[in-house]
């Protein structure tokens, strides 16, 4: 049971857009800033997406984050076959006094 | 070039002990507070533990209070990550991280926990 809550799953074609939240509480979200990561299969996870909406150099302008009270989302636009990929959303926890994650999107790209 | 690599990772016995160690480089080490993530096969993220700049707070996850210990020397821009009596449910691959709002991850050191 993860403290943030992200769908299992989602998926798109080629060229779609697609949306993935998460959903957390006052002491994560509501109050701390919203990390993305994307994991390829058997690889370590990479950082998409950093302090709610900045992406690391690198990173196509197709991958978007925002972040709206205690919830948060990541968009891809122009969904491409080498975004299938699993996400993560991750924040700071000020009652646990540690990052949390969200359990993982598995994006298919049909 | 921000770069973190594990080491330490392998087969040991429930009961046993084992050190990860994280070689931190490309950064100034002892601005940051340094994470350990753990993933264990076919799962999710799970965050271990945390320390901040100077190794003087830390904080663990619940299942491995009292049982793990994280470490940093900022002399030898390391981190560490000591395990004590490990179960078969700590197998995982672990993977170091920088703290701050710019992430880096290492890409990760698999222990396996098996009799």
């Amino acid at each position: 049971q993860s403290v943030l809550t992200q769908p299992p799953s989602a998926s798109g074609t080629p060229g779609q857009r697609v949306t993935i939240s998460c959903s957390g509480s006052s002491s994560n979200i509501g109050s701390n800033i919203v990390n993305w990561y994307q994991q390829l299969p058997g690889t370590a996870p990479k950082p998409l997406i950093y302090s709610n909406n900045q992406r690391p150099s690198g990173v196509p302008d197709r991958f978007s984050g925002s972040k709206s009270g205690a919830s948060a989302s990541l968009a891809i636009s122009g969904l491409q076959s080498e975004d299938e990929a699993d996400y993560y959303c991750a924040t700071w926890d000020d009652s646990l006094n540690g990052w949390v994650f969200g359990g993982g999107t598995k994006l298919t790209v049909l | 070039e921000v770069q973190l690599v594990e080491s330490g990772g392998g087969f040991v016995q429930p009961g046993g002990s084992l050190r990860l160690s994280c070689a931190a480089s490309g950064f100034t080490f002892s601005n940051f507070w340094m994470h350990w993530v753990r993933q264990a096969p076919g799962k999710g993220l799970v965050w271990v533990s945390c320390i901040n700049n100077d190794g003087s707070r830390t904080n663990y996850v619940d299942s491995v209070k009292g049982r793990f210990t994280i470490s940093r020397d900022n002399a030898k821009n390391t981190l560490y990550l000591q395990m004590n009596s490990p179960r078969a449910e700590d197998t995982a691959v672990y993977y170091c991280a920088r703290g701050g709002s710019t992430p880096h991850w290492g890409q990760g050191s698999l222990v396996t926990v098996s009799s």
